[in-house]
């Protein structure tokens, strides 16, 4: 299994303002994902971030906006920039399962980042 | 990655099993099929994965019809602490390390009733 801690757990941000989530594994992963989920509603992938390469991002979400940083194989931030109310959701952080260098198939998420922008 | 279906929500007795179906007809030879909860306010919590056969553990178990096109997610003896949202989701599964995010549908909010 693998432990994901973010920081901060939640935080109420000002418009125009950037705040900058930390997530951290307990183990070296290779891939790590970043979810948004917007209030009442599902989870959606912002990018995949993977160590030594710059993250990859799914459509409707650009670096510009959710830069992402993955120093190392234990460690990953995501960014949100100039926020707006309409930013104002949960973000988790994602891994999946290693064992002896063979993926699990298990994903494992951390408690989130509940941010709320006024 | 396919698209499934689920239904919106279902109602259970506490202490009966829990039957959540999940439609994924266009499911492809590679792909899994995995089994996700979110109880409110957590992160989601891995429950269960198969590709064809089927598979049990601690939590539940995961049936897949023989054409791999639906499966039902059992939870035998459910309790009010089950109650959460359940996220069907089909996906390929890689073996050395690479790995692509999952694709979240709506999920079916399963309540629990005392």
């Amino acid at each position: 299994s693998a432990v994901i801690s973010q920081k901060p757990s939640r935080d109420i941000c000002q418009r125009g303002t950037s705040l900058t989530i930390q997530c951290q594994v307990d183990s070296q992963v290779t891939m790590m994902f970043w979810y948004r989920q917007q209030p009442g509603q599902s989870l959606t992938l912002i990018a995949t971030a993977n160590q030594g390469s710059e993250a990859t991002y799914e459509s409707g979400f650009v670096i510009d906006k959710f830069p992402i940083s993955r120093p190392n194989l234990t460690f990953s931030t995501l960014t949100v920039s100039n926020m707006s109310p309409e930013d104002s959701s949960i973000y988790l952080c994602s891994v999946e399962g290693l064992a002896g260098g063979s993926n699990t198939g298990e994903l494992f998420f951390g408690e989130g980042s509940r941010l709320t922008v006024l | 990655d396919a698209k499934t279906t689920q239904p919106t929500s279902m109602d259970c007795a506490e202490g009966r099993a829990a039957n959540l179906p999940c439609n994924h007809s266009t499911i492809s030879g590679n792909e899994y099929v995995y089994w996700y909860r979110q109880i409110h306010s957590q992160g989601p919590q891995y429950i269960i994965h198969g590709l064809k056969n089927n598979e049990t553990n601690e939590m539940a178990s995961l049936i897949i019809t023989e054409d791999r096109k639906s499966s039902t997610l059992i939870l035998p003896h459910a309790t009010l602490r089950d109650t959460a949202v359940y996220y069907c989701i089909v996906r390929v599964r890689y073996s050395g390390g690479g790995a692509d995010g999952l694709t979240f549908g709506k999920g079916t909010h399963l309540i629990i009733q005392p």
